[in-house]
């Protein structure tokens, strides 16, 4: 149990469909993570929010977009995807940005998959 | 652009020793971190390092050198429950980690 928990764990969907996926943390941090991570590939940071707002885009194309109502809570916003963003989405929490060790905690992912 | 580099998978037996290395060149350095990550499962973290030397936990330590930008895990003792992807990340700046690959570590009885 890690605290940090993300639905769907997997979700199938065309390429003209629209999903959220859904992260939610309770351990009372304020920094929040989207990370990509597809096979054999290093983990691709993609976004982060501090205090609800983001403070980093790591050139994540347009149809991803994120939304973070509050600390605990995080979505990314899903449309018009292609094949190649199947992978693994991982949801992370810290307390908060580059004071001491400050590590991150890691939700389940959502495997998702586009056809 | 970031560089970390770490072997794609290493084998070792029931008890015994094994070592990760991960070489890394970023922009920037405010901490290195070493995650576990079983198939399937969320990446946890292991360990931190900022300084130089050597940080023990039980089985698993980490070593690292700035000057040389490297780093090491060790795992002493393998267990089969060791059998995971060990993932070594650098903090560049406030908030971002930038991870490596991944080691794939086997353990066989």
């Amino acid at each position: 149990e890690t605290g940090v928990t993300q639905t769907p764990r997997h979700l199938v969907m065309g390429m003209t469909n629209k999903k959220s996926l859904k992260c939610e943390q309770h351990l009372g941090h304020n920094a929040m993570y989207w990370y990509k991570q597809s096979a054999k590939k290093p983990l691709e940071l993609m976004f982060v929010y501090n205090f609800k707002e983001q403070t980093e885009n790591n050139s994540v194309p347009s149809r991803f977009s994120p939304e973070c109502p509050n600390s605990s809570h995080l979505f990314l916003h899903l449309h018009t995807l292609q094949p190649e963003d199947s992978a693994l989405y991982l949801c992370a929490s810290s307390q908060d940005g580059a004071s001491g060790s400050n590590e991150q905690f890691f939700g389940p992912g959502t495997r998702l998959t586009v056809l | 652009g970031q560089n970390i580099d770490q072997p794609t998978e290493m084998t070792a037996t029931e008890g015994a020793i094994v070592q990760i290395n991960c070489t890394y060149q970023t922009s920037g350095f405010n901490g290195l971190f070493w995650y576990q990550q079983h198939a399937g499962e969320a990446p946890t973290f292991l360990s931190y390092n900022v300084l130089d030397g050597l940080e023990e936990k039980g089985r698993f330590s980490s070593f690292l050198s700035r000057s040389k930008g490297y780093s090491y895990l060790l795992l002493k003792e393998l267990q089969m429950k060791d059998s995971a992807s060990y993932l070594c990340a650098v903090r560049d700046g406030d908030y971002k980690l930038s991870f490596g690959a991944g080691t794939t570590v086997t353990v066989r009885a």
